[in-house]
């Protein structure tokens, strides 16, 4: 196992268009988060899955981004109607489901919106 | 969430030890004190956590405050592979049977490595 895998490394986009991301974690794992990360900041949990169960979402998650995942393995998060203000690097890690698990973070995907 | 707080910056010299400090004065009972880092352009990477007792790995040595207020990650020789932000999180591990919540990232520490 190579560890999380996000694609695409880099997406542009023009504003008002969709994009999704994917994410494989490590193929044990059965949990797996979603983070936003903008320069110069930490970053920022969006939502959490156990399985194939989402169990958590920060209010940072508006309805214009969604996340699935089917079957509890891969999973994608998609952002509908994109805006200047999503440009950032979007990160997803997994974990095991023990007691202060390490979490493993992908490379990241970046979202550049023009 | 119990709050962190740390340095922006630190500067040390190659093959040096490092003490990054970090200050949690409301931490419970049952939070656990996580060290991540992120290299430039990489996700973040774990590096260690502990409870109560001091603990050591490959990596680093993690250093609790016996009133478990503050923490000190210490990296015994640092090369300039180890310039990175480093994270220092609290998380309750009462939330890891179920509805566990994601890591709360602050802005860390940019630590900055001179050859």
């Amino acid at each position: 196992d190579t560890g999380v895998s996000q694609n695409p490394r880099h997406k542009i986009t023009k504003r008002g268009q969709n994009v999704t991301f994917r994410c494989d974690p490590i193929s044990e794992h059965n949990r797996l988060y979603w983070y936003r990360q903008t320069l110069g900041q930490g970053p920022e949990f969006l939502t959490y899955f156990q399985n194939e169960a989402q169990l958590e979402k920060s209010r940072l998650l508006s309805d214009r981004f969604s996340a699935e995942r089917p079957k509890g393995s891969f999973s994608t998060l998609e952002i509908q109607r994109t805006e200047q203000g999503d440009s950032a690097m979007y990160l997803c890690a997994s974990s095991l489901e023990v007691t202060g698990a390490e979490a493993f973070f992908g490379q990241g995907t970046r979202l550049t919106v023009v | 969430d119990a709050k962190t707080t740390q340095p922006n910056s630190m500067e040390s010299n190659e093959e040096e030890p490092v003490h990054l400090p970090c200050n949690h004065s409301t931490i419970s009972g049952t939070d656990y004190i996580h060290w991540y880092r992120q290299l430039p352009s990489q996700g973040p990477e774990y590096v260690i956590h502990g409870l109560t007792s001091n603990v050591n790995n490959r990596m680093a040595s993690l250093a609790i405050a016996e009133d478990r207020k503050s923490s000190t990650l210490i990296l015994h020789r640092a090369t300039l592979r180890d310039a990175a932000v480093y994270y220092c999180i609290l998380r309750d591990y009462l939330y890891s049977g179920g509805g566990a919540d994601g890591l709360t990232f602050g802005k860390g520490t940019h630590l900055i490595i001179q050859p």
